[in-house]
């Protein structure tokens, strides 16, 4: 079945770029997906890719999707402390759209 | 802008009790899904819903799980007979589109 794998930590400086990695198990994943959670809050979405493109980007966040190696990566420009926070990734069950697998989440902390 | 809501925030129940943990889905989504994270794990899918009926559930939604859109806003799910490796949090979300899931900020269930 569909497995999805992220690391567990990242740390940055204030200002620099991050770069959270993913990687998933089920290459007839359509939708590749991002969420974000912060402290106490729920998971909120942050950006998602189709798998017939290789990257997206919606402002400070660019999303790189290489479907032969099945890995997705999130880039966050400029990060602020404002973005730490765990950042999941998740794909859908054998190509649908109801079950998300998602991963273990990233831990990103931004010092200054 | 528009948000799932999930009522209560936090609930403490004794095993073996029936809860019911409460969704407002945003209104004019059609698709609806429970999710819940044990502490420490993986988000989990437990089931969908569409046209008021269960579209898919996994392996942990068993005959203890039920769901029921009783309303044109609520989405509800039933525990009937708590057990303590149920507490857990428990994410509501919706989609319009299938694609875009937009979830709750979570309902904790403690199981005492």
């Amino acid at each position: 079945g569909e497995d999805v794998e992220q690391s567990l930590f990242l740390s940055v400086r204030e200002g620099d770029s991050s770069v959270i990695n993913c990687t998933y198990t089920d290459s007839s994943s359509t939708y590749l997906y991002w969420y974000k959670q912060e402290p106490g809050a729920g998971l909120q979405l942050l950006t998602y890719i189709f798998s017939n493109m290789d990257m997206k980007q919606d402002q400070r966040l660019t999303v790189l999707l290489n479907k032969k190696d099945k890995h997705l990566s999130l880039r966050i420009a400029d990060t602020q402390t404002g973005d730490s926070a765990i950042y999941f990734c998740a794909a859908p069950f054998s190509g649908g759209y109801n079950k998300l697998i998602f991963g273990a989440g990233t831990r990103l902390a931004v010092h200054p | 802008e528009p948000e799932v809501t999930q009522t209560p925030s936090h609930q403490v129940t004794q095993m073996g009790q029936e809860v019911i943990l409460r969704c407002v889905p945003i209104s004019n989504h059609l698709y609806f899904y429970w999710y819940r994270q044990i502490l420490g794990q993986k988000v989990e899918f437990l089931v969908s819903f569409y046209n008021n009926e269960i579209s898919e559930k996994s392996e942990i939604f068993d005959d203890q799980f039920s769901v029921e859109r009783p309303d044109g806003s609520n989405f509800t799910l039933k525990i009937r007979s708590t057990k303590l490796e149920d507490s857990a949090m428990y994410f509501c979300a919706s989609s319009g589109d299938r694609y875009e899931q937009y979830f709750g900020p979570g309902t904790r269930l403690t199981v005492t």
